[in-house]
């Protein structure tokens, strides 16, 4: 099956930091430019990351630059998102979507910085 | 960076109805632009690329267009499963931006 499921949510203290993981199978992950989406809630999607097949290129929103990073495995079809020194407003679920256009998004892991 | 408006914020309507939604982007994207359906809980849906071509699966009365800054999706003869929020992206260059929504409710 075709799928991205991630991982690695919870609550941690504002300054902490969190690694989320996305795990994909049934598609040929090592040829797909792959992304970090999040959604805080009630309110709109908002990318975060992405990273180019090979690595190569890595973007980054402004809102988290110097405190995200993102990174995969292709050889474990595996994304990765670094997250330090979290702030309350990072809150969200975070997606990992696949492609150019985002054409396939996991289930979401939520993340809740809260003292 | 590449702000995304969508109009309207929300929009009533009924089954049948053929609706339009319009995101407006800030500076040229050519035919970067995608939508996306998402549900309540539930991930977002890939329904168009690329302005106007149709996601393998999603149902043929959506349909996209728009050119340059000006993009538009229209749902001919909505259905109840249709009733969702949906969002436009540019794609066009890095930081990647998304519109604000626009939610279409029962009325």
């Amino acid at each position: 099956e075709v799928q991205l499921v991630e991982s690695g949510g919870g609550l941690v203290k504002p300054g902490g930091s969190l690694r989320l993981s996305c795990a994909a199978s049934g598609f040929k992950f090592s040829t797909y430019r792959m992304s970090w989406v999040r959604q805080a809630p009630g309110k709109g999607l908002e990318w975060v990351s992405s990273i180019s097949s090979g690595s190569y290129h890595i973007h980054q929103a402004d809102s988290v630059k110097d405190r995200f990073t993102i990174s995969r495995d292709n050889a474990k079809n595996a994304l990765y998102l670094q997250m330090n020194s979290l702030r309350a407003e990072d809150t969200a679920v975070y997606y990992c979507t696949r492609g150019d256009y985002d054409d396939l998004w996991g289930q979401g892991t939520l993340v809740t910085v809260s003292s | 960076d590449i702000q995304m408006t969508q109009s309207p914020s929300s929009l009533s309507a009924s089954v049948g109805d053929r609706v339009t939604l319009t995101c407006q982007a800030s500076q040229y994207i050519s035919n970067y632009l995608n939508w996306y359906q998402q549900k309540p809980g539930k991930a977002p849906r890939l329904l168009i690329y690329a302005v106007s071509d149709l996601e393998a699966g999603v149902p043929s009365r959506f349909s996209g267009s728009g050119s340059g800054t000006h993009f538009t999706l229209t749902i001919s003869g909505l259905q109840p499963e249709d009733f969702a929020t949906y969002y436009c992206q540019q794609s066009e260059i890095f930081p990647r931006s998304f519109g604000q929504g626009t939610k279409l409710e029962i009325k």
